[in-house]
């Protein structure tokens, strides 16, 4: 069965602090996606990783890819109010074109 | 910029009744996808469309969800009749393949569906 398992679900933050999410998967794929959510609102994408050591940054926010553990993780540097959301992991289903996701990481940044 | 449109963006209803969303993917994307979240939840993919033709609909609950693509561009989602497990946000997303077989997909906003 394709998993796609991500911890922590609920992460309550202060601001300026850092933190990372992580994200395992069972599948084979060297490719990885991060999306964003927030409330009542669609997915944004973030950052697509496409091989093995991967690590892409946007503002505070780094992600990186290890496929050899199968293993994303997205550093949280230095948080503010603004980047409370959802946050998913999702990796290409190897037999179809769709994206299996995680459960999301619902991120609370508080003053 | 480009962006996937979905309608209606809320919809209520009674169980038993029909209702039907609608998907238009960003031009020239030939995969379109339907996918269904529930609160709390990751998406889950309902089906798959490749230019007009379903490529996955494993998941589509077939005995009361159809979805088509008649023209390979904009989709239709129905279900009936409704239940009450189908509450949920439904999101429709497009993509295009890129080089190495890069599957990004782009989000519409997605109708949120009661059903009373």
């Amino acid at each position: 069965e394709l998993k796609v398992e991500q911890n922590p679900l609920f992460l309550s933050m202060q601001e300026g602090k850092n933190y990372t999410i992580y994200c395992n998967y069972s599948t084979t794929s060297d490719r990885l996606y991060w999306y964003r959510q927030d409330p009542g609102k669609s997915l944004e994408s973030l950052f697509v990783l496409l091989s093995n050591g991967a690590v892409k940054q946007e503002g505070r926010l780094m992600a990186s890819l290890d496929t050899k553990a199968r293993l994303s993780t997205l550093h949280i540097t230095a948080a503010v109010h603004d980047l409370s959301a959802t946050y998913f992991c999702a990796v290409d289903n190897p037999s179809q074109g769709n994206l299996i996701f995680g459960k999301g990481t619902k991120l609370s940044v508080k003053p | 910029e480009a962006e996937v449109a979905q309608s209606p963006r809320y919809k209520i209803t009674e169980k038993s009744q029909a209702v039907a969303f609608w998907c238009d993917p960003i031009s020239g994307h030939a995969t379109l996808y339907w996918y269904r979240q529930i609160l709390g939840q990751g998406p889950e993919l309902l089906v798959q469309f490749q230019d007009e033709s379903v490529v996955d609909d494993s998941q589509l609950p077939k005995d009361r969800f159809s979805a088509e693509r008649l023209k390979g561009v904009d989709s239709t989602l129905k279900i009936q009749p409704a239940e009450l497990g189908d509450s949920a946000m439904y999101l429709c997303a497009s993509s295009l393949e890129l080089a190495g077989g890069v599957n990004e997909q782009f989000f519409g906003p997605g109708t949120r569906l009661t059903v009373l």
